[in-house]
């Protein structure tokens, strides 16, 4: 059984549309993330959410708006996409505390044509 | 200057090497620390997660914090093709709401 999984795990699309990633997770976590990870590879936080509630906004234009409709779900829409918006998005989840881990969903690959 | 600081290799090594990777850190109220695995177009998966200072031993890997220096290594013995990723530091504060800051990964290939 996947822990974190993410729906789709590519998505081609033009500049200026409108698209959703959507992650789930089903090992109990009561937080959930998004991260963006560059061509470079470097993964930054975005969002984080604690049984539905917004806890990390980080510097993220408000293009991105994030919704959790429970604790296990939480999703990324994404509107009039940029070209900058190219990049591998990771959905996370961890329980509450200083030293729960975070485990990750295998990510989602965006391209902006 | 970034927060985390790591060196992005690429770093080529042969079958059964001892490898070490490292992370240097600005901020002193980093409290957590960790070793992430990343495959190609996988996510990454957590290997080793320290509090302390000290050393943290499990099966091949070892991960040293010196906090004193804020520096972190990650040891990888007997190195395999399979070991072959990129591995990312991590860290956080204590609270701040979980928040991650992530090293730029340092990409390993061992070779047979």
């Amino acid at each position: 059984d996947t822990a974190v999984s993410q729906t789709p795990k590519y998505l081609v699309t033009q500049m200026g549309n409108d698209k959703s990633i959507k992650c789930e997770q089903n090992l109990g976590h009561d937080t959930m993330y998004w991260y963006k990870q560059d061509s470079k590879k470097f993964l930054k936080i975005m969002f984080s959410y604690n049984n539905k509630e917004l806890i990390i906004n980080e510097t993220v234009p408000n293009r991105f708006s994030p919704k959790s409709p429970d604790k296990a779900h939480l999703n990324l829409h994404i509107n009039s996409l940029e070209l900058g918006d190219s990049a591998v998005y990771f959905c996370a989840s961890s329980n509450t505390g200083g030293n729960q881990p975070q485990h990750f969903g295998d990510g989602t690959r965006l391209s902006i044509l | 200057q970034k927060e985390v600081e790591q060196d992005p290799g690429p770093l080529s090594v042969p079958e059964g090497a001892i490898v070490s990777l490292n992370c240097t850190y600005s901020n002193s109220a980093f409290q957590y620390f960790m070793w992430y695995r990343q495959y190609s177009r996988k996510g990454p998966e957590l290997l080793m997660y320290t509090y302390s200072s000290g050393n943290k031993e499990d099966g091949r890997f070892t991960a040293q914090v010196d906090k004193s220096s804020k520096y972190i290594s990650l040891f990888i013995r007997d190195s395999q093709p399979s070991d072959s990723a990129t591995y990312l530091c991590a860290m956080k504060v204590t609270g701040g709401g979980n928040k991650l800051t992530f090293g730029t990964g340092t990409q390993l290939k061992v070779e047979l």
